[in-house]
């Protein structure tokens, strides 16, 4: 079955970084887009970052460009994100999630992996 | 940018229908998805691309999509449906959320 397990969150003083991972199995990792969603506490879900099957297209939200990167690695079925900078509203439950086609919707999702910026 | 409007919560008697929508401009032209989110759990995907149930979604769970309103329709409402529903579209390289209603089932 497909699986989507993050990791790497914690707490993080403001302005320093972070990497989130993401290790994926029960399907062929490098047939799909996998993005980063994320939820600040008792709000909303908030689309972060997606990156192509194979890595070449990356595209951001205008909350998080500039400062995260997303990466891949299809060699060990993992997603990554580098977050630089970080904020105190950058302070949410960040999921990893699977795409569909092109530009449509996210099929599974992890369990999240929760990230507080806090002095 | 784009943005998908949602009532706060929606409330609905033990199997009755309830209806949660989702306005945004000219949503009628877009694919819009569906998730439920309940406490302490990641999103599920109920309805893509305005009318498709994923397997293992029951047919309780309908959506339509016109003009600038989609909606999510929930017939014979059952307590395990009380959740968080998102509604969800892409527009210019960017996926836009709604803002999330939440029902409860009385």
């Amino acid at each position: 079955q497909v699986q989507l397990v993050e990791s790497g969150g914690g707490v993080v003083q403001p302005g320093r970084s972070l990497r989130l991972s993401c290790a994926a199995s029960g399907f062929t990792f490098s047939n799909y887009a996998v993005h980063w969603v994320r939820q600040a506490p008792g709000k909303g879900l908030e689309w972060a970052a997606a990156i192509s099957y194979d890595g070449t297209n990356k595209y951001y939200a205008n909350s998080v460009e500039d400062r995260f990167t997303i990466s891949r690695d299809n060699s060990k079925n993992t997603l990554y994100l580098q977050m630089n900078s970080l904020r105190a509203e950058d302070t949410a439950l960040y999921y990893c999630a699977r795409g569909v086609g092109s530009y449509s919707h996210f099929d599974y999702w992890g369990q999240g992996t929760l990230v507080t910026v806090s002095s | 940018s784009y943005e998908l409007t949602q009532p706060l919560s929606v409330s609905v008697a033990l199997g009755q229908t309830a209806s949660i929508a989702c306005g945004g401009n000219n949503i009628g032209s877009k694919n819009v998805h569906w998730y439920q989110q309940k406490p302490d759990q990641a999103p599920v995907l109920v309805i893509y691309r305005d009318t498709n149930r994923p397997s293992g979604i029951p047919e309780r769970f309908s959506g339509s999509n016109s003009g600038n309103t989609a909606t999510l329709t929930i017939s014979r409402a059952q307590p395990g449906d009380e959740a968080d529903y998102y509604c969800q579209v892409w527009d210019s390289f960017t996926y836009v959320f709604g803002t999330g209603t939440k029902v409860t089932v009385l």
